[in-house]
């Protein structure tokens, strides 16, 4: 059972673009939703995280946007760069010491 | 990787054997887990620990069991590997925030091949 639903699989943006990776819910018991980077080779890292009382968060060129409502959030890079290529992995958690779900990824390549 | 060391980092076996994994950290998190990723499925748990000698099942434990004897270690094994085990194996840590979520660290991986 997917519990967190991510698209898409994959993305290819042009250099200075913005990409755009989304992800749906169905938990309303989820309250922690980070964004996790990761280069081939190397294990995930946490890129950005936000919790629903906020509709969004900036970190430099990395944005969550979050729809409580809609059971939606999403990570916009703005200006993408080649460095950004990776795999992008969204997740969620309830409150407390549940450990996170992970959607299935998207790819991204940013072509110059 | 924040004090995470996965081993080995690459092995191939055969089906049927028995293969331990083991994930040794210098952060003394509390809490540790095992994932694997594999292509269209992302990264899904397999068991996690939240402290020494307890531990609990994550989403894709049948076939795998797991032992913390320590803080710092934290060993995976496949009692009898079969083909469908195949995979790229992570260890994660946490514990520096109230909630085990607040950040996960991960190993570099383990990518094992059962043939």
């Amino acid at each position: 059972q997917q519990q967190v639903k991510q698209s898409p699989q994959s993305l290819i943006v042009q250099k200075g673009g913005i990409s755009i990776i989304n992800c749906a819910y169905e938990n309303t018991a989820f309250d922690y939703f980070p964004w996790y980077q990761q280069f081939p080779g190397k294990g995930p890292a946490l890129l950005i995280a936000i919790r629903p009382d906020v509709s969004e968060k900036k970190e430099g060129r990395f944005t969550i946007s979050f729809n409580k409502s809609a059971k939606q959030f999403s990570l916009h890079i703005m200006d993408s760069q080649p460095g950004d290529s990776a795999t992008y992995f969204c997740a969620a958690s309830p409150t407390g010491n549940t450990p996170l779900v992970f959607g299935k990824g998207t790819r991204l390549s940013v072509i110059a | 990787d924040a004090g995470i060391t996965q081993s080995p980092r690459h092995k191939v076996t055969e089906t049927g054997t028995p293969v331990t994994l083991r994930c040794h950290q210098t952060e003394n998190h509390r809490y540790m887990y095992w994932y694997r990723q594999d292509p269209g499925h992302g990264l899904r748990l397999i068991h996690y620990s939240y402290g020494v000698k307890d531990t609990d099942k994550g989403e894709v434990s049948d076939g795998y069991s797991v032992s913390r004897s320590k803080t710092e270690d934290f060993l995976l094994t496949l009692e009898s590997a079969t083909s469908s085990q195949t995979s790229v194996y992570f260890c994660a840590i946490s514990g520096t925030g109230a909630a085990t979520n607040e950040k996960l660290f991960f190993g570099s991986g383990t990518q094992l091949s059962v043939l």
